[in-house]
């Protein structure tokens, strides 16, 4: 079983659209998550990074963490083409520095 | 300021032969990591270097290996390349403390024929 497990998709939805990324672990270790993005031919570019449980909003991205449930979201609120990417989960062990990511989730928002 | 950087952007090699990668990370931040990402595995950490000494390592074969200098830029080595070795090699920098996230290059896209 891997340590992250991620959907792959793909997931289309039409513009404006709420969407919901979702990753599970199986680690109750990890403490630091992160989202990050990924389009075509470029590299991973970190959206969000939080400490343990609970919300965390910045513009039209949240993201929210259950540690009880060992699981975590992105969501993206008014969705646009240009949201139209690969997302990555990550998240680690504190003191250790040491990430673990999913396999990513492709996401396509249709005009 | 200025972010990761990784060259070449692509690297034909055929299977033998060895190669190395360069990153040079953004200012001012201490580590470097590098990662394999490949459409089967996804990313899959490779090693970290912090102060020119490895701290930590992933489960990949001795023919792997890294290095990094004293201005922080690192240089990744795969040895007698193998055809599974064709993957994106991603580098990604932090600050240096622990618990910092990472920002990733656009990577070396290595191809071997």
């Amino acid at each position: 079983q891997k340590e992250v497990e991620q959907d792959p998709g793909p997931l289309s939805v039409p513009e404006g659209a709420i969407v919901s990324l979702n990753c599970t672990y199986s680690n109750s270790a990890f403490q630091y998550f992160m989202w990050y993005r990924q389009y075509s031919r470029k590299g991973p570019e970190l959206l969000m990074y939080t400490y343990s449980s609970g919300n965390k909003e910045d513009g039209r991205f949240t993201a929210q963490v259950d540690k009880s449930s060992k699981y975590i979201s992105l969501f993206i609120r008014d969705s646009q083409p240009s949201d139209s990417a690969t997302y990555l989960c990550a998240m680690s062990v504190p003191n250790f520095n040491k990430f673990y990511f999913g396999s990513g989730t492709k996401l396509n928002v249709k005009p | 300021k200025a972010g990761v950087t990784q060259t070449p952007r692509y690297l034909i090699k055929t299977r033998g032969q060895q190669v190395t990668l360069s990153c040079s990370p953004i200012s001012g931040h201490r580590s470097v990591s590098w990662y394999q990402q490949t459409p089967g595995q996804g990313l899959q950490f490779l090693f970290e270097y912090f102060s020119e000494t490895q701290r930590n390592k992933g489960n990949f074969p001795g023919r792997f290996s890294g290095r990094q200098f004293s201005n922080s830029r690192s240089e990744m080595n795969v040895s007698t390349l193998e055809l599974g070795d064709s993957a994106l090699y991603l580098c990604a920098s932090s600050p240096g403390g622990v618990d910092q996230p990472q920002h990733f290059g656009d990577g070396t896209r290595l191809s071997i024929l």
